[in-house]
């Protein structure tokens, strides 16, 4: 089944522990992009990859980073979390090129104390 | 950067009736605009989407029409469901970038 998996679902940690949240999708999209969802904020791009090893910053990038070694995975790190940083995470993949229809993951709910 | 401003932040419609959201953008070189519909708890899905060269475009129930000169879409879902009750986004973005913008999100409830 093709699909965007996220892990963990839910998380909660404590500020300065770093923590990765995984992405990984079997579509063989070169696109794979990453979203924080906050009330009345809607949806914003943290990061972006358009292939392997090809990464640029979105609107909100401060206190992230990413990688993306294979075409498959791209992880979110968060090296030290802060509680502004709680919030609903999304990972999302597409074909890539020319602004395809993006398949997001089922979502990482992070809540940082 | 772009700016993309939806309006409303609530919609309550009764069943079988219209619904419209509405989302305005900044950046004239935006040339996708797609919709995402994200039902409790769920994870965000395309329902459609248009580009620049198309002032409409439909599909059932639901259609997306786009003002380049305003620089203005709008959602538009008829006769209304329970099932069309969700969040929906609107997003713009340009080019091979890459980059989407979304709107702040329309809360619809649809009433039985």
């Amino acid at each position: 089944e093709a699909q965007v998996t996220q892990n963990p679902r839910y998380l909660i940690t404590v500020t300065g522990k770093k923590l990765t949240v995984t992405c990984s999708q079997n579509m063989n999209h070169e696109y794979m992009s990453w979203y924080r969802q906050d009330p009345g904020l809607g949806l914003r791009q943290i990061y972006y990859s358009m292939n392997v090893e090809v990464t640029d910053k979105g609107d909100v990038p401060e206190g992230y980073k990413v990688s993306r070694k294979e075409k498959r995975n791209f992880p979110l790190i968060l090296e030290s979390p802060s509680p502004n940083q709680t919030s609903l995470y999304f990972c999302a993949s597409s074909l890539g090129h020319n602004n395809e229809k993006l398949f997001f993951g089922s979502g990482t709910q992070l809540s940082v104390l | 950067g772009e700016n993309v401003e939806q309006h409303p932040s609530t919609l309550s419609v009764q069943e079988g009736d219209s619904a419209v959201i509405k989302c305005t953008y900044s950046d004239s070189a935006s040339n996708y605009f797609p919709w995402y519909k994200q039902e409790l708890g769920k994870r965000p899905q395309l329902i459609i989407d248009i580009r620049s060269n198309v002032g409409e475009k439909k599909d059932q129930r639901i259609a997306v029409t786009l003002n380049k000169t305003a620089k203005h879409f709008s959602l538009h879902i008829t006769e209304t469901q329970p099932e069309d009750s969700a969040v929906y986004f609107c997003a713009a973005s340009k080019g091979n970038f890459n980059k989407f913008y979304f709107g702040s999100g329309t809360k619809l409830n649809v009433k039985p």
